[in-house]
Protein backbone atom coordinates (compact mmCIF):
# COMPACT_ATOMS: atom_id res chain seq x y z
CA UNK A 1 0.00 0.00 0.00
CA UNK A 2 1.23 3.51 -0.72
CA UNK A 3 1.62 5.14 2.39
CA UNK A 4 1.06 9.76 2.76
CA UNK A 5 2.76 11.29 5.51
CA UNK A 6 1.67 14.77 5.18
CA UNK A 7 2.78 17.41 7.81
CA UNK A 8 2.42 19.37 9.62
CA UNK A 9 0.24 18.22 11.41
CA UNK A 10 -1.39 21.50 12.98
CA UNK A 11 -0.58 24.86 11.81
CA UNK A 12 -1.58 27.91 13.83
CA UNK A 13 -1.93 31.41 11.32
CA UNK A 14 -3.35 34.28 10.97
CA UNK A 15 -5.59 35.68 8.26
CA UNK A 16 -3.68 37.08 5.92
CA UNK A 17 -0.53 34.65 6.22
CA UNK A 18 0.25 32.76 3.61
CA UNK A 19 0.50 28.39 4.21
CA UNK A 20 1.81 25.36 2.91
CA UNK A 21 1.42 22.12 3.60
CA UNK A 22 3.06 19.04 1.82
CA UNK A 23 2.94 15.38 1.36
CA UNK A 24 4.95 12.84 0.51
CA UNK A 25 4.22 9.73 -0.74
CA UNK A 26 5.88 6.00 -0.17
CA UNK A 27 6.66 5.81 -3.82
CA UNK A 28 6.01 7.35 -7.13
CA UNK A 29 2.35 8.21 -7.80
CA UNK A 30 2.88 10.63 -10.72
CA UNK A 31 -0.01 13.17 -10.03
CA UNK A 32 -2.32 10.94 -8.67
CA UNK A 33 -2.96 13.39 -5.54
CA UNK A 34 -5.65 15.75 -4.88
CA UNK A 35 -5.81 17.72 -1.67
CA UNK A 36 -9.51 18.59 0.24
CA UNK A 37 -10.83 20.84 3.02
CA UNK A 38 -12.62 19.66 5.61
CA UNK A 39 -14.54 21.16 8.31
CA UNK A 40 -16.56 19.78 10.89
CA UNK A 41 -20.00 18.43 10.34
CA UNK A 42 -19.46 19.35 6.80
CA UNK A 43 -19.64 17.84 3.28
CA UNK A 44 -15.20 17.25 2.68
CA UNK A 45 -14.39 19.42 -0.49
CA UNK A 46 -11.81 18.64 -3.31
CA UNK A 47 -10.20 21.77 -3.69
CA UNK A 48 -7.47 20.35 -6.30
CA UNK A 49 -7.45 17.34 -8.01
CA UNK A 50 -4.50 16.18 -11.11
CA UNK A 51 -1.76 16.96 -8.13
CA UNK A 52 -2.36 20.73 -9.17
CA UNK A 53 -5.41 21.75 -11.44
CA UNK A 54 -7.75 23.67 -9.35
CA UNK A 55 -11.27 22.49 -8.95
CA UNK A 56 -13.81 24.10 -10.13
CA UNK A 57 -15.13 26.87 -8.32
CA UNK A 58 -12.00 26.85 -5.58
CA UNK A 59 -10.76 30.61 -4.66
CA UNK A 60 -7.25 31.22 -7.31
CA UNK A 61 -5.66 31.44 -3.79
CA UNK A 62 -5.26 28.31 -3.10
CA UNK A 63 -2.78 26.41 -5.21
CA UNK A 64 -0.45 23.15 -5.61
CA UNK A 65 2.50 21.61 -6.65
CA UNK A 66 3.82 18.62 -7.26
CA UNK A 67 4.60 15.19 -8.96
CA UNK A 68 6.22 11.53 -8.34
CA UNK A 69 6.67 11.43 -4.08
CA UNK A 70 6.49 15.26 -2.94
CA UNK A 71 3.28 17.43 -2.97
CA UNK A 72 2.65 20.85 -1.74
CA UNK A 73 -0.69 22.97 -1.05
CA UNK A 74 -0.73 26.93 -0.31
CA UNK A 75 -3.12 28.94 0.27
CA UNK A 76 -1.35 32.36 -0.37
CA UNK A 77 -3.48 34.58 1.87
CA UNK A 78 -5.34 32.75 4.50
CA UNK A 79 -8.96 33.91 4.71
CA UNK A 80 -11.45 33.46 8.11
CA UNK A 81 -13.36 30.48 6.35
CA UNK A 82 -9.64 28.48 5.61
CA UNK A 83 -9.40 27.60 9.04
CA UNK A 84 -10.16 23.63 8.32
CA UNK A 85 -8.30 20.86 8.33
CA UNK A 86 -6.56 19.56 5.08
CA UNK A 87 -6.05 16.06 3.83
CA UNK A 88 -3.89 14.91 0.74
CA UNK A 89 -5.39 11.71 -1.38
CA UNK A 90 -3.30 9.86 -3.32
CA UNK A 91 -5.90 7.87 -5.91
CA UNK A 92 -3.08 6.22 -8.14
CA UNK A 93 -3.26 2.52 -7.12
CA UNK A 94 -6.00 0.78 -4.41
CA UNK A 95 -6.09 1.10 -1.56
CA UNK A 96 -6.54 4.78 -1.91
CA UNK A 97 -4.73 6.75 0.75
CA UNK A 98 -5.19 10.06 2.99
CA UNK A 99 -2.68 11.74 4.84
CA UNK A 100 -3.42 12.20 8.09
CA UNK A 101 -4.31 15.72 8.16
CA UNK A 102 -3.43 18.99 8.85
CA UNK A 103 -5.66 21.40 10.76
CA UNK A 104 -5.23 25.08 10.46
CA UNK A 105 -6.07 26.79 13.16
CA UNK A 106 -6.36 30.73 14.47
CA UNK A 107 -3.37 32.17 16.06
CA UNK B 1 -27.88 20.45 -8.29
CA UNK B 2 -25.21 17.10 -7.68
CA UNK B 3 -25.86 15.65 -4.50
CA UNK B 4 -25.58 12.29 -2.04
CA UNK B 5 -27.80 11.89 0.86
CA UNK B 6 -26.63 9.26 3.48
CA UNK B 7 -28.83 7.07 5.67
CA UNK B 8 -29.04 4.32 7.89
CA UNK B 9 -26.46 5.04 10.85
CA UNK B 10 -26.71 4.18 14.44
CA UNK B 11 -26.36 2.52 17.28
CA UNK B 12 -25.44 -1.45 16.65
CA UNK B 13 -23.74 -3.62 19.22
CA UNK B 14 -20.35 -5.46 18.26
CA UNK B 15 -20.92 -8.29 16.44
CA UNK B 16 -24.37 -6.46 14.90
CA UNK B 17 -24.90 -5.68 11.17
CA UNK B 18 -26.08 -2.10 9.57
CA UNK B 19 -26.70 -1.37 5.96
CA UNK B 20 -25.96 2.05 5.09
CA UNK B 21 -27.36 3.68 1.95
CA UNK B 22 -26.46 7.14 -0.56
CA UNK B 23 -28.68 8.40 -2.50
CA UNK B 24 -27.36 10.43 -5.50
CA UNK B 25 -29.19 13.13 -7.69
CA UNK B 26 -28.45 15.95 -10.02
CA UNK B 27 -26.41 13.54 -12.39
CA UNK B 28 -26.47 10.38 -14.01
CA UNK B 29 -25.55 7.70 -11.45
CA UNK B 30 -24.88 4.97 -13.65
CA UNK B 31 -21.87 6.97 -15.33
CA UNK B 32 -20.20 7.17 -12.18
CA UNK B 33 -17.63 4.88 -9.88
CA UNK B 34 -18.19 5.53 -6.28
CA UNK B 35 -16.33 5.25 -2.44
CA UNK B 36 -16.81 5.33 0.76
CA UNK B 37 -15.04 6.71 2.91
CA UNK B 38 -14.96 6.92 7.30
CA UNK B 39 -13.82 9.34 10.02
CA UNK B 40 -13.46 7.78 13.47
CA UNK B 41 -14.07 10.21 16.26
CA UNK B 42 -10.72 12.53 16.44
CA UNK B 43 -9.37 11.11 13.42
CA UNK B 44 -8.53 11.44 10.40
CA UNK B 45 -10.10 10.23 6.73
CA UNK B 46 -10.11 6.71 5.56
CA UNK B 47 -11.19 5.02 2.18
CA UNK B 48 -13.21 2.58 3.02
CA UNK B 49 -14.71 0.93 -0.38
CA UNK B 50 -15.08 1.35 -4.19
CA UNK B 51 -17.70 0.13 -6.78
CA UNK B 52 -17.68 0.82 -10.70
CA UNK B 53 -20.30 2.26 -12.43
CA UNK B 54 -21.40 -1.37 -13.44
CA UNK B 55 -20.46 -3.57 -10.40
CA UNK B 56 -17.19 -5.06 -12.68
CA UNK B 57 -14.53 -4.03 -10.06
CA UNK B 58 -14.65 -3.58 -6.00
CA UNK B 59 -12.28 -2.68 -3.62
CA UNK B 60 -11.91 -3.08 -0.02
CA UNK B 61 -9.32 -1.28 2.46
CA UNK B 62 -8.19 -4.65 4.65
CA UNK B 63 -9.58 -3.04 7.50
CA UNK B 64 -13.19 -3.91 6.25
CA UNK B 65 -12.31 -6.66 3.98
CA UNK B 66 -14.23 -10.08 4.78
CA UNK B 67 -17.01 -7.69 6.85
CA UNK B 68 -18.32 -5.27 4.47
CA UNK B 69 -20.17 -5.56 0.96
CA UNK B 70 -20.25 -2.14 -1.49
CA UNK B 71 -23.12 -2.22 -3.84
CA UNK B 72 -25.64 -0.46 -6.27
CA UNK B 73 -28.85 -0.65 -7.43
CA UNK B 74 -28.23 1.98 -10.86
CA UNK B 75 -32.31 2.29 -11.57
CA UNK B 76 -32.54 3.90 -8.31
CA UNK B 77 -29.46 6.05 -7.98
CA UNK B 78 -28.47 4.27 -4.67
CA UNK B 79 -25.17 3.15 -3.87
CA UNK B 80 -25.13 0.58 -0.07
CA UNK B 81 -22.58 -0.62 2.27
CA UNK B 82 -23.54 -3.99 3.76
CA UNK B 83 -21.64 -3.91 7.44
CA UNK B 84 -21.41 -6.79 9.07
CA UNK B 85 -19.57 -7.99 12.37
CA UNK B 86 -19.23 -4.72 13.45
CA UNK B 87 -16.45 -4.10 15.60
CA UNK B 88 -16.28 -1.12 18.34
CA UNK B 89 -13.31 0.51 15.48
CA UNK B 90 -15.75 0.98 13.26
CA UNK B 91 -17.37 3.41 14.45
CA UNK B 92 -17.09 6.86 12.41
CA UNK B 93 -18.90 8.91 10.63
CA UNK B 94 -19.19 7.36 7.18
CA UNK B 95 -19.23 9.37 3.77
CA UNK B 96 -20.09 8.21 0.16
CA UNK B 97 -18.11 10.44 -2.68
CA UNK B 98 -18.07 10.27 -6.68
CA UNK B 99 -15.58 9.17 -8.63
CA UNK B 100 -15.02 11.57 -11.69
CA UNK B 101 -12.96 10.40 -14.84
CA UNK B 102 -11.34 11.86 -17.13
CA UNK B 103 -9.15 15.07 -16.33
CA UNK B 104 -10.88 15.92 -13.19
CA UNK B 105 -9.98 12.51 -11.96
CA UNK B 106 -10.82 11.18 -8.30
CA UNK B 107 -13.12 11.99 -6.09
CA UNK B 108 -15.09 15.16 -6.79
CA UNK B 109 -18.60 15.05 -4.83
CA UNK B 110 -18.95 14.43 -1.26
CA UNK B 111 -22.05 13.30 1.43
CA UNK B 112 -22.72 14.96 4.41
CA UNK B 113 -22.06 11.71 6.08
CA UNK B 114 -24.02 9.35 8.80
CA UNK B 115 -22.61 8.00 11.92
CA UNK B 116 -22.22 4.76 12.97
CA UNK B 117 -21.60 3.42 16.64
CA UNK B 118 -20.75 0.75 17.92
CA UNK B 119 -21.15 0.10 21.34
CA UNK B 120 -22.42 -2.02 23.79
Amino acid sequence: DIQMAQSPSSLSASVGDKITITCRASQGIGNGLEWHQHKPGKAPKRLIHGATDLQSGVPSRFSASGSGTEFSLTISSLQPEDFATYYCLQHSSYPWTFGQGTKVEVK
Amino acid sequence: EVQLVESGGGLVQPGGSLRLSCKASGFSFINYSMNWVRQAPGKGLEWVSYIASSWSIRHYADSVKGRFTVSRDNDKNSLFLEMNSLRPEDTAVYYCARVRFGAAYGMDVWGQGTTVTVSS
